[in-house]
C-alpha cells in the first residue's frame, strides 16, 4: 500500500517566490496534518483537518502561509511570499480518526525539504 | 511552550545493552502518549504507545512505561541493535482529534 505521498521531496526557491507543497493521504483516512521541523523549534504543528475541513490552524505562523484540502486525497500548503527563515522540512501525515479514542497513530511522509535563498 | 520535553538530545549505547529514552510532560490532560521513531531524510514513523490508564505497554523489543505522578514516561529497548541509531520522538495527545505535540527528539547512536 502507498503512505502518504508528498512533492516536491527538494524545493528551493528565491525570497519573495510563492511556494506550494502537496500531500496525498493514505486513502481512507480522514485526517491529515501539516508539520514543520526546524533546528529551533522542532516538530511543530500548522494545521490539520478532518473530513477536509480545518480544525485547527493556530500553528500557521502567518498569513503568509495557508492550506486546503479540496477533497479527501489531497492537500496544499502554500507560502506566498516566501522568506528565508521558511526554510525548513515540512511533513504531512494521516491518521484515521474513528469513534472512540484509543489510537492517534499518524502516518508522515517523506517531507518536502524547502530552502528560501 | 514546550508541554512535552526530552531532556537528552543525544545517547550512545552499545549493540545489546539496553537503550533508556525519557521524556517529560508538563500538560496533565495528556492521556495518550506515542513514540516516534526517524531514519535521516525520512519521514517519522511510529513505534509503541501507551493509554493513560496503563503504566506499560511491550512490543517486542520496545517497552513503555508511564509515570502518570511524576509526568514521566520512558522507552526501553532491549537489546539495542545497530538498526535502531535513529531519531526518537515522544509525543502526547489531549485532542480528541488526534492532535499531538511532540518533544525535541533524542538521536541514539548504537555501536558494535
Amino acid at each position: 500500500d502507498a503512505g502518504v505521498i508528498q512533492s516536491p521531496r527538494h524545493e528551493v526557491t528565491e525570497m519573495g517566490q510563492e511556494v506550494t507543497l502537496r500531500c496525498k493521504p493514505i486513502s481512507g483516512h480522514n485526517s491529515l496534518f501539516w508539520y514543520r521541523q526546524t533546528m529551533m523549534r522542532g516538530l511543530e504543528l500548522l494545521i490539520y483537518f478532518n473530513n477536509n475541513v480545518p480544525i485547527d490552524d493556530s500553528g500557521m505562523p502567518e498569513d503568509r502561509f495557508s492550506a486546503k484540502m479540496p477533497n479527501a486525497s489531497f492537500s496544499t500548503l502554500k507560502i506566498q511570499p516566501s522568506e528565508p527563515r521558511d526554510s525548513a522540512v515540512y511533513f504531512c501525515a494521516s491518521s484515521f480518526l474513528g469513534g472512540g479514542r484509543g489510537n492517534n497513530e499518524q502516518f508522515f511522509g517523506p517531507g518536502t525539504r524547502l530552502t528560501v535563498l | 511552550d514546550q508541554q512535552v520535553k526530552q531532556n537528552s538530545p543525544s545517547l550512545s549505547v552499545q549493540e545489546g545493552r539496553i537503550s533508556i529514552l525519557n521524556c517529560d510532560y508538563t500538560n496533565s490532560m495528556f492521556d495518550y502518549f506515542l513514540w516516534y521513531k526517524k531514519y535521516p531524510a525520512e519521514g517519522p514513523t511510529f513505534l509503541i504507545s501507551i493509554s493513560s490508564i496503563k503504566d506499560k505497554n511491550e512490543d517486542g523489543r520496545f517497552t513503555v512505561f508511564l509515570n502518570k505522578s511524576a509526568k514521566h514516561l520512558s522507552l526501553h529497548i532491549v537489546p539495542s541493535q545497530p538498526g535502531d541509531s535513529a531519531v526518537y520522538f515522544c509525543a502526547a495527545s489531549t485532542d480528541s482529534w488526534g492532535k499531538l505535540q511532540f518533544g525535541a527528539g533524542t538521536q541514539v547512536v548504537v555501536t558494535p
